[in-house]
């Protein structure tokens, strides 16, 4: 089970925000972030817990490893606020967190 | 473009049976998984299933074993899914997904989705 949190982040654009994701056993660094605006089909951000994939800005970031991982995203830009949710792809079935919610402050 | 386009969703009755389709082109088919996740109005994302580009390994969520079936025909770059015994809780969005080229289980390129409403 993967376990995102806070559900809700209000964050002032500019400032940094960082979500988390804790599994509930180790999926050591398997782990991806996708990012999901309202009306859009998700965009893969992070794999491997914390490589960027292909045309993500280094403003995101991943880290962590085993059951603890976190995505920040640093001086918050007006097309960041969205949902974000962590997947683990370590084992079959292939498992998401519920979600985090980024909002604007 | 790397495109995936999903058809075949509507409205169905509690035990009734549907097919999805998902057309994909811009890429080479049959070196690639592919992948149906699905997205329950206003909530979050679920993995449904994966099949190789061969069709060898295939996988389902608990939740759908037994009811729904994966496949894909690569001479048509085509993906499958075939539901049956559908249930009020397999309402979503039904989308199909492109494995990550060199990051296996991931996806890159999703299309835009199929609604699949169970209702009576």
């Amino acid at each position: 089970v993967m376990t995102q949190s806070p559900a809700t982040l209000s964050v002032s654009p500019g400032d940094r925000a960082t979500l988390s994701c804790r599994a509930s056993q180790s999926v050591s660094n398997n782990l991806a972030w996708y990012q999901q605006k309202p009306g859009q089909t998700p965009r893969l951000l992070i794999y491997g817990a914390s490589t960027r994939a292909t045309g993500i800005p280094a403003r995101f970031s991943g880290s962590g490893s085993g059951t603890e991982f976190t995505l920040t995203v640093s001086s918050l830009q007006s097309e960041d606020f969205a949902v974000y949710y962590c997947q683990q792809y370590n084992d079959w079935p292939l498992t998401f967190g519920q979600g985090t919610r980024l909002e604007i402050k | 473009e790397v495109q995936l386009v999903e058809s075949g969703g509507g409205l169905v009755k509690p035990g009734g049976s549907l097919r999805l389709s998902c057309v994909v082109s811009g890429f080479t088919f049959n070196t690639y998984t592919v992948n149906w996740v699905r997205q329950a109005p206003g909530k979050g994302l679920e993995w449904v299933s994966s099949i190789s580009s061969s069709g060898y390994y295939i996988f389902y969520a608990d939740s759908v074993q037994g009811r729904f079936t994966v496949s894909r025909d690569n001479a048509k770059n085509s993906l499958y899914l075939e539901m049956n015994s559908l249930r009020v809780e397999d309402t979503a969005v039904y989308y199909c997904a492109r494995e990550t080229l060199g990051v296996v289980r991931t996806f890159d390129i999703w299309g835009q989705g199929t609604m699949v409403t169970v209702s009576s």
